[in-house]
């Protein structure tokens, strides 16, 4: 079975550029999620997908982030403009999830973001 | 907000041993808490997943253990190896996953 793809897997950009990540998750894994990962830290949610629908974006910096998963497939996540801040490793993850179920999230190897 | 720590944040022991990871967190209303490993410029592997009913999961070697009303969980080790070297996360899942920031496990040959 083929795992998470992620690219790229590093980016370099200056600050207020624009950048996108892409992810493919697992076949037919109906729910997609995207971590930030700052150095010396825990991953943080910014946005779970169901299928193509939002389930959670609470953390998402909304001003400068933006992420959408057409078709339900793979999932594109945007910043635009960047800030220092943003530099971390960003990953994508996926689970069956059907309605109510609980199970194992597969993640993908992750973007190294740098913001000079 | 759930605020999840790990203790201790660093640890280093001879092969063989056997160790003992520790989590906590602050609401116990969760569905599940999962133990994932990162290994250095990797994303994370699910070492374990126990649900909010059970007490406890056993993987080979690895043993995790959830008492959601202490909001605790403990991860334990047997015989390590030096291929256990890496950065152990625990996550407990209510309304979403929130990740602790880690052990950096280490062991010696």
């Amino acid at each position: 079975e083929a795992g998470v793809a992620q690219s790229p897997r590093y980016k370099i950009i200056e600050k207020r550029q624009s950048v996108a990540f892409w992810c493919n998750p697992i076949s037919g894994h109906a729910t997609l999620y995207w971590y930030q990962q700052i150095l010396g830290q825990g991953p943080k949610l910014l946005i779970q997908f169901q299928n193509n629908g939002v389930v959670d974006d609470s953390q998402l910096p909304k001003d400068r982030f933006s992420a959408e998963r057409l078709k339900g497939v793979d999932s594109t996540l945007k910043i635009q403009p960047a800030k220092l801040e943003d530099s971390a490793v960003y990953l994508c993850a996926s689970s069956l999830r059907l309605a109510g179920a609980t199970d194992t999230q597969y993640f993908g190897p992750g973007t190294r973001l740098t913001v000079l | 907000k759930q605020e999840v720590t790990q203790i201790p944040a660093a640890l280093s022991v001879p092969e063989g041993e056997n160790l003992v990871l520790n989590c906590s967190f602050t609401d116990s209303a969760i569905y599940n808490l999962q133990w994932f490993r990162q290994d250095p410029g990797k994303g994370l592997t699910s070492l374990l997943l126990i649900q909010s009913s059970q007490r406890e999961q056993t993987s080979g070697r690895l043993n995790a253990s959830l008492d959601k009303s202490s909001g605790r969980s403990t991860l334990y080790i047997a015989a390590s190896q030096p291929g256990d070297s890496a950065t152990y996360l625990c996550a407990p899942e209510g309304n979403q996953f929130y990740f602790g920031t880690g052990t950096s496990l280490t062991v010696i040959p």
